[in-house]
């Protein structure tokens, strides 16, 4: 079964900090990488999405990605109160397979 | 407004008791599917489609029919609810397939005693 894996949290870090969410997953070959915000009793929504390897920058959030590695990361800079979610982690297989894996998702705290 | 309709936004049943849950969206996307999320265990993939009457299952597919006979409907059927489907419901929709955007309906919370 393909995996992909988060570390649950909770995370904290100061306000104007930078936040660092980890991702790794278990299949070499896939091709599509997403990041996800669910607030609490929310539906999650589309942080950023990347598909090759490197930096991708979008404001203050830049994902990462180094597929020889299998993990993708999310930097947030000058963190927020109202960035206080979980993020989710999700990946897609790729060559005809249409399924989407998400991770457990990692539980930020940003602290005033 | 483009958005994916979920209903209903909570559900209270009983076990043996088939249920519906719909899913509509108006983006006209080719790609919806089902998850499921449980504390600790994040969200799972149910079942999705891919376009009309296409339809593969996700990782946990077990005790869950669904059903793609028009673009932009995608209901979730559990025929015989048992307790351990207790749980959050999202649909969601996406343009061309897995490798795009999700968007999101807003949940649907079932509870099977």
């Amino acid at each position: 079964q393909k995996e992909v894996e988060q570390n649950s949290g909770p995370l904290s870090v100061p306000e104007g900090a930078i936040a660092s969410l980890n991702c790794t997953y278990s299949d070499r070959v896939s091709q599509s990488f997403f990041w996800y915000r669910q607030y609490s009793g929310k539906s999650p929504e589309l942080i950023m999405s990347i598909y090759s390897n490197g930096d991708k920058e979008d404001g203050r959030f830049t994902a990462q990605l180094n597929k020889a590695s299998q993990y993708v990361s999310l930097l947030i800079r000058d963190s927020q109160p109202s960035d206080s979610a979980t993020y989710l982690c999700a990946v897609n297989w790729g060559f005809g397979n249409e399924k989407l894996t998400f991770g457990t998702g990692t539980r930020l705290t940003i602290i005033p | 407004e483009a958005q994916v309709t979920q209903n209903p936004r909570y559900l209270i049943t009983v076990t043996g008791k088939k249920l519906t849950v719909t899913c509509s969206q108006n983006m006209n996307h080719e790609y919806m599917s089902w998850y499921r999320q449980d504390p600790g265990l994040g969200l799972r993939q149910i079942y999705y489609s891919m376009n009309v009457e296409v339809t593969d299952k996700g990782d946990v597919p077990e005790g869950y029919k669904v059903s793609r006979k028009e673009k932009r409907n995608f209901p979730l059927i559990l025929e015989s609810p048992s307790p351990n489907q207790t749980s959050l419901y999202f649909c969601a929709s996406g343009g061309q397939g897995a490798n795009e955007k999700l968007f999101f309906g807003s949940g649907t919370q079932l509870s099977v005693l």
